[in-house]
């Protein structure tokens, strides 16, 4: 089964708006990253945040680690139409080497 | 290179027929990861290499599927005897040191594999 579980599955917002998705994962880990992916094809990353660490910013997004609930939270402010793509955490597990595993995504629409 | 490259992008493939997908990683970078995505749906684990080695073969789905890497470098996902069910996009990643150790990890455009 997969390690990430992320919410919802779909979020259709208006541009101007936040987007607020969710991820929560099973087992301990080293760090949680955030990678887009648009059509289908590659990814790109956008963000990690380490265990040790609780709130992270990088331009328009916060994420957010809570170890004690295992989960996560990645916000984009001020959406955007391109920003319409699929959002997807990855988890780094503890003692696991540099094995990385990924969450089933979120698919955001964000309309003009 | 400029970043990981995957060939080839696109493959079709007669059902049974064994097939070869490949992969260059971004120059230096130890890691190396492969996930297979189906339409719609998130990245399924199947290997990972730290320098030429596996820790972990735990995703490949069968003993159809094997990987390697020689030289640090390149890798190969072989597929033999191939069933429709193999069909998806491939992807590979990698990542200088490892994720574990707090690295992002790179992606390559990927391959789509259809079995007909």
């Amino acid at each position: 089964s997969q390690q990430g579980e992320e919410d919802p599955q779909a979020l259709s917002i208006q541009e101007g708006e936040n987007a607020t998705m969710n991820c929560s994962y099973k087992t301990s880990i080293n760090n949680l990253q955030w990678y887009r992916q648009n059509s289908g094809r590659g990814l790109v990353h956008l963000i990690l945040i380490r265990s040790n660490e609780r709130e992270k910013h990088s331009g328009r997004l916060r994420v957010t680690l809570d170890t004690s609930k295992k989960s996560s939270s990645l916000l984009i402010t001020a959406s955007r139409a391109a920003d319409t793509a699929s959002y997807f955490c990855a988890t780094a597990l503890y003692n696991q080497g540099g094995k990385l595993i990924f969450g089933q995504g979120t698919e955001l629409s964000v309309k003009p | 290179g400029a970043g990981v490259s995957q060939s080839p992008s696109n493959k079709v493939t007669e059902k049974g027929k064994d097939v070869e997908l490949r992969c260059d990683p971004i120059s230096g970078h130890t890691a190396l990861y492969w996930y297979r995505q189906s339409l719609g749906q998130g990245l399924e684990f199947l290997i990972y290499f730290q320098g030429n080695s596996a820790p972990d073969k735990s995703g490949l789905p069968s003993d159809r599927f094997s990987a390697e890497r020689t030289g640090g470098s390149v890798s190969t996902l072989t597929i033999q005897r191939t069933q429709q069910e193999d069909s998806a996009v491939y992807l590979c990643a990698s990542s200088s040191v490892g994720a574990g150790v707090n690295t992002e990890a790179f992606f390559g455009q990927g391959t789509r594999l259809t079995v007909v």
